[in-house]
């Protein structure tokens, strides 16, 4: 297993086009993580996952953003009718948790550069 | 909603200078990490802080998690042009959910 691998790496769309993005994870991390992120800002939430189970999503995100993970292994990133503001590298990330809950350390991807016109 | 900042936003040394970044939660965090994002890369794990006022070393590297657990500090001594990136600074709240401060960007002049 060679980490998080994130595709595509770039994506060029017109306004108004839908988007996907995939995320393999770490085979044995059980949680997977999405995150936005724009030069000059940090990672700013956007769901994750527990196994096939979505526990949360950023209330900042609007309903043409929809994210899977059907399995448990993969997740894929939708973008629906896609703004000039959705411009970002959407970053995917995953962890393991220990017993005890300490661990929840991120291991992330490349990344997904979109880049809407 | 829980918030985390950092300060400074940039930070420009000397290198062989020192430096520190500082972060700071709106509410009192689980654990603390630390990511070091290099320009063009994404962000890499270099520590977790758990237990209150817990300082860790990592060579030239010292974290800090304060006694509130709200708070939370990076210091590198004798800065290094590989030390150049941003640093975030991220806290995981009782959901399991991890929050990334806004980071510092430091460089470094040879």
């Amino acid at each position: 297993d060679t980490g998080v691998s994130q595709n595509p790496r770039h994506k060029i769309t017109k306004r108004g086009q839908n988007v996907t993005f995939r995320c393999d994870p770490i085979s044995e991390h059980n949680r997977l993580y999405w995150y936005r992120q724009t030069l000059g800002q940090g990672p700013e939430f956007l769901t994750y996952f527990q196994n096939e189970a979505q526990l949360e999503k950023s209330r900042l995100l609007s309903d043409r953003f929809s994210a899977e993970r059907p399995k448990g292994s993969f997740s894929t990133l939708e973008i629906q009718r896609t703004e000039q503001g959705d411009s970002a590298m959407y970053l995917c990330a995953s962890s393991s948790e220990l017993v005890g809950g300490e661990a929840l350390v991120l291991t992330f991807g490349a990344g997904s550069r979109l880049t809407v016109l | 909603g829980q918030q985390v900042m950092q300060i400074p936003q940039y930070q420009h040394v000397q290198e062989g200078e020192d430096f520190t970044t500082y972060c700071n939660s709106s509410t009192t965090l689980s654990n603390i990490q630390w990511y070091k994002q290099r320009p063009g890369g994404h962000p890499v794990f270099l520590i977790q802080l758990v237990k209150s006022g817990e300082v860790k070393k990592q060579k030239r590297l010292t974290f800090q998690f304060g006694e509130a657990k709200k708070n939370s500090s990076l210091h590198i001594t004798a800065t290094q042009t590989t030390d150049v990136g941003t640093y975030f600074c991220a806290g995981r709240t009782s959901y399991d959910k991890v929050i990334f401060g806004p980071g510092t960007s430091l460089s470094v002049i040879p």
